[in-house]
């Protein structure tokens, strides 16, 4: 079974400050892909960024960007020049190459962007 | 744009009623996924389908939810009977279209129950 950890409950950052949100992960899947979520209290679920297990470079997608480091199966968000938008919830969530692809989220990191 | 489509968006009931939740995916998407969210449990995968068939649904509750996909349009979330516990957000999300880009996963905005 997966896990994956979150360590960050809960982040504090100053506008236009660029933030880490980390993600470490155990499964047992040779290969794996890993996705980030944004939360804000609206609720929804919006998609961040997607990085598949054979891209050589780490994803970035406008202000994310990737750092997965498949050694120590850790795949962290870094949101540079932070907004007050920014503010939600993250979660990130592995996802394996064989078997099913179950898609199993993490515990969530609640980002605070202050002016 | 296309998107993942769920309904009822908010259902109050009382405890006993049967509850039916509808998704309906992103044409083309072959996975589709049923996650509760709570405040103590967080994000909570249920059940997913590929190609409509089930293949993991070792997360619901067996003895009152049941999850099914009569056709490659529609997926459905059922809870009978109901009980206050079962109060959350729903979601679905739908994604990894055949041949396609398997970073395309997108959520519906979700069914939130509560459950008297």
């Amino acid at each position: 079974a997966q896990k994956i950890t979150q360590t960050q409950p809960g982040m504090f950052v100053q506008e236009k400050e660029a933030v880490t949100l980390d993600c470490t992960y155990d499964t047992s899947d040779p290969s794996y892909g890993l996705f980030w979520y944004k939360q804000p209290s609206s609720g929804e679920m919006i998609f961040l960024i997607y990085q598949g297990s054979y891209d050589q470079q780490n994803a970035t997608e406008g202000r994310y960007s990737l750092n997965f480091q498949k050694a120590r199966k850790s795949a962290n968000l870094v949101i540079s020049a932070s907004q007050l938008g920014d503010s939600a919830m993250y979660f990130c969530a592995p996802l394996g190459d064989t078997g099913f692809q179950k898609l199993v989220f993490g515990t969530g990191t609640r980002l605070l962007v202050s002016p | 744009d296309a998107r993942v489509t769920q309904t009822p968006r908010h259902k109050v009931t009382e405890m006993g009623q049967e509850v039916t939740m509808r998704c309906q995916p992103i044409l083309g998407h072959n996975t589709v996924f049923w996650y509760r969210q709570t405040m103590m449990q967080g994000l909570e995968l249920l059940a997913y389908f590929r190609n409509r068939a089930p293949l993991d649904d070792s997360g619901m509750p067996k003895d009152r939810f049941s999850a099914e996909m009569p056709d490659a349009t529609l997926a459905t979330l059922k809870i009978q009977p109901s009980e206050p516990r079962d109060s959350a957000v729903y979601f679905c999300a739908s994604g990894f279209p055949a041949g396609g880009n398997t970073g395309e996963l997108f959520f519906g905005e979700g069914s939130r129950l509560t459950v008297l």
